[in-house]
């Protein structure tokens, strides 16, 4: 079975500390992404990457950072969390191509800021 | 970027058919339509895809309106298990971001 896994469901930090949100997909896909969803606004692209070491830019990419050093992991990191960075994120991958329209997503990493 | 309009909520009768209606008139000729869905605590699962023609699958159909502007996710007996909130979507044309809207949040009756 297919799978993408985000390392935490749940996570408390505070102001100021760093965070590492980890996504690992056993499907080879070229394709990962990380969104943050919140009531209201739906879900909105933070960052994606279409291959190792590439990444780009998705609508909300300000106070993140991310890395993809492997095919199948992709990090989003939160330099300095602060409290709007509360949500849920969720992290997805797909195979490029346009023949193959589907996003697998793991079942997001809620993160609350104090 | 060509945006997606839905109900935000909907209601059915279990063993019941369900149309969810989706609004995308300004969509491009080569955006593909895409359907997700989210179950309470979990993160979305695609149901279907298409790009002009009407599309079946063992999970639902999609109906396709002839000048793409609109699309139909039919679910033709509704569970209880297929409450969720349902995400229509377009592909934009880099093929790799997905415009995601606020979705229909289905609820279905015993």
């Amino acid at each position: 079975d297919v799978k993408v896994t985000q390392s935490s469901r749940y996570l408390v930090k505070r102001t100021g500390e760093k965070v590492f949100l980890e996504c690992v997909q056993d499907m080879d896909h070229e394709n990962m992404f990380w969104y943050r969803q919140d009531p209201g606004l739906g879900l909105r692209l933070i960052y994606f990457s279409y291959d190792v070491k590439m990444k780009e830019k998705g609508d909300i990419p300000e106070g993140y950072s991310v890395s993809r050093e492997k095919k199948e992991r992709f990090s989003l990191i939160l330099e300095s969390a602060s409290t709007n960075q509360t949500s849920m994120y969720l992290c997805a991958s797909r195979r490029t191509g346009w023949s193959t329209g589907e996003l697998f997503f793991g079942e997001g990493s809620r993160l609350t800021v104090l | 970027d060509a945006k997606t309009t839905q109900p935000n909520s909907m209601e059915s009768n279990e063993e019941e058919p369900v149309h969810l209606p989706c609004n995308h008139s300004t969509i491009s000729g080569t955006d593909y339509i895409h359907w997700y869905r989210q179950l309470p605590s979990q993160g979305p699962e695609y149901v279907i895809h298409g790009l002009t023609s009407n599309v079946n699958n063992r999970m639902a159909s999609l109906a396709i309106a002839e000048d793409r502007k609109s699309s139909t996710l039919i679910l033709h007996r509704a569970t209880l298990r297929d409450a969720a909130v349902y995400y229509c979507i377009l592909r934009a044309g880099n093929n790799r971001k997905l415009i995601w809207g606020l979705g229909t949040s289905l609820a279905v009756n015993p």
